[in-house]
């Protein structure tokens, strides 16, 4: 079935080491991704997207890859600081037109950083 | 920009008893999300809007799960009769069709005792 998972549901890092958090989709037909941090007791906070026309696209210390090929997506956060300590998700755009047109996005289960200082 | 509102930020209730939680998007957004978040199943899209309409509310669990959005500015999720297995943090969520990036609101934690 459709789905998007993460392959390491916790990852430790030391503070001002470079993190990297994986996920992998399914559905071949996406094609708008998004990465999205959520600290305790929070909402899910915006950090990046990408749409399937590009193969990488770059923040302020984050970098997202896209590998169409292997349905694979990644977060990279450069000089990990404490405040970055949180659950990662990545989300897929799950294109369900009705009409109107909609945008429904597919969570995956996340993983949780914890930066040690 | 005030973001995504949410009411009440905690909620605990009875078995049995109704809940009421609401939801104020980001002026502009023409899409409006309900979701569950829970431990076992994570992030659950329960239903969304387009324009005030409902249109697509085939994650809603059951029938005691009722969701309306009388205006461009509000909507509400009701439980009735609220259970146990209810107990959940759910979110509210808008988007701008043009970027689709859903922003989030704070959440209701929901304990239902």
């Amino acid at each position: 079935g459709e789905s998007v998972g993460l392959h390491l549901p916790t990852l430790s890092v030391q503070e001002g080491d470079n993190s990297i958090i994986n996920c992998a989709y399914s559905n071949s037909a996406s094609d708008y991704f998004i990465w999205y941090k959520q600290e305790s007791g929070k909402g899910p906070q915006f950090i990046i997207d990408i749409r399937s026309n590009m193969d990488k696209r770059q923040g302020q210390r984050v970098t997202v890859l896209l590998n169409k090929t292997v349905k694979h997506l990644s977060l990279q956060i450069a000089a990990t600081q404490p405040g970055d300590s949180a659950v990662y998700f990545c989300a897929e755009n799950k294109r369900a037109y009705s009409g109107a047109g909609s945008y429904q996005l597919t969570f995956g289960k996340g993983t949780k950083l914890s930066v040690i200082p | 920009d005030a973001g995504v509102i949410q009411s009440p930020r905690h909620e605990v209730t009875e078995m049995g008893q109704e809940v009421t939680l609401r939801c104020k998007p980001i002026s502009g957004h023409d899409y409006l999300f309900w979701y569950r978040q829970t431990m076992m199943r994570g992030l659950e899209l329960l239903i969304y809007f387009n324009n005030n309409v409902p249109i697509d509310d085939s994650g809603m669990p059951e029938d005691r799960f009722s969701a309306k959005m009388p205006n461009a500015s509000f909507s509400n999720l009701k439980i009735q009769p609220s259970e146990p297995r209810d107990s959940a943090v759910y979110f509210c969520a808008s988007s701008d069709r043009a970027k689709e990036t859903q922003y989030f609101g704070p959440g209701t934690r929901l304990l239902v005792l």
